[in-house]
């Protein structure tokens, strides 16, 4: 079992949809949790980052995290066509320890 | 948000050759880095964990003595392919630790190896 698990899609949504994007962990001892944007042949970009469980909002976006299911979020209102890229959530134990990502949700955005 | 650098952001070189990937942070310092590799259509996977003035730690499988990395300063860190194959074409991607303990990520190299 990987320890991030993510549907690596593609999730095709239309303009203006809500985009809901999700993602199961293992490891229980996971503190950190994030979610990076990656668009094709370019670097991951940080996106949210949380600690623990509970609710951010950054804009159009909202990250989730819910412990208790080991199951993290991410909400995009009103989709953009410039938000068409793969997602993925990673979480860590902190302290320096390394981050693990899922493989990614490919989402396209259809005008 | 904190920038990540990386060069060169693509390469192509003849099989047996040696590749340089340099990863700088540009406007903060980082204690530690790490490198990554990603195949098409797979997930980023961890190959090392650098920390400046010290050896890095490699992930299980990963060959320290093909991937060498020097972490000599706060802003660089290189990973250097020895006698690269073409097995070893992929897209490394290189990413700093900021204090707040978030990952910053480089736009990625690619590397070709004929």
């Amino acid at each position: 079992q990987k320890e991030v698990e993510q549907d690596p899609g593609p999730l095709s949504v239309p303009e203006g949809a809500i985009v809901s994007l999700n993602c199961t962990y293992s490891n229980s001892a996971f503190q950190y949790f994030m979610w990076y944007r990656q668009y094709s042949r370019k670097g991951p970009e940080l996106l949210m980052y949380t600690y623990s469980s509970g609710n951010k909002e950054d804009g159009r976006f909202t990250a989730q995290v819910d412990k208790s299911s080991k199951y993290i979020s991410l909400f995009i209102r009103d989709s953009q066509p410039s938000d068409s890229a793969t997602y993925l959530c990673a979480g860590s134990l902190g302290g320096y320890q390394k981050v693990t990502f899922g493989i990614g949700t490919k989402l396209q955005v259809i005008p | 948000g904190a920038v990540v650098s990386q060069h060169p952001s693509w390469v192509i070189c003849k099989s047996g050759t040696s590749v340089k990937i340099e990863c700088r942070s540009l406007d903060f310092q980082a204690t530690t880095m790490f490198w990554y590799r990603q195949f098409p259509k797979q997930s980023l996977m961890l190959m090392a964990t650098s920390n400046e003035g010290s050896k890095a730690t490699y992930e299980q499988g990963v060959e320290k003595d093909k991937f060498l990395i020097n972490h000599a300063s706060l802003t660089l860190s290189t990973l250097t392919v020895t006698s690269a194959h073409p097995e070893d074409s992929s897209f490394y991607i290189c990413s700093a630790r900021t204090f707040q303990e978030t990952q910053y990520f480089g736009p990625g190299t690619r590397l070709l190896v004929l």
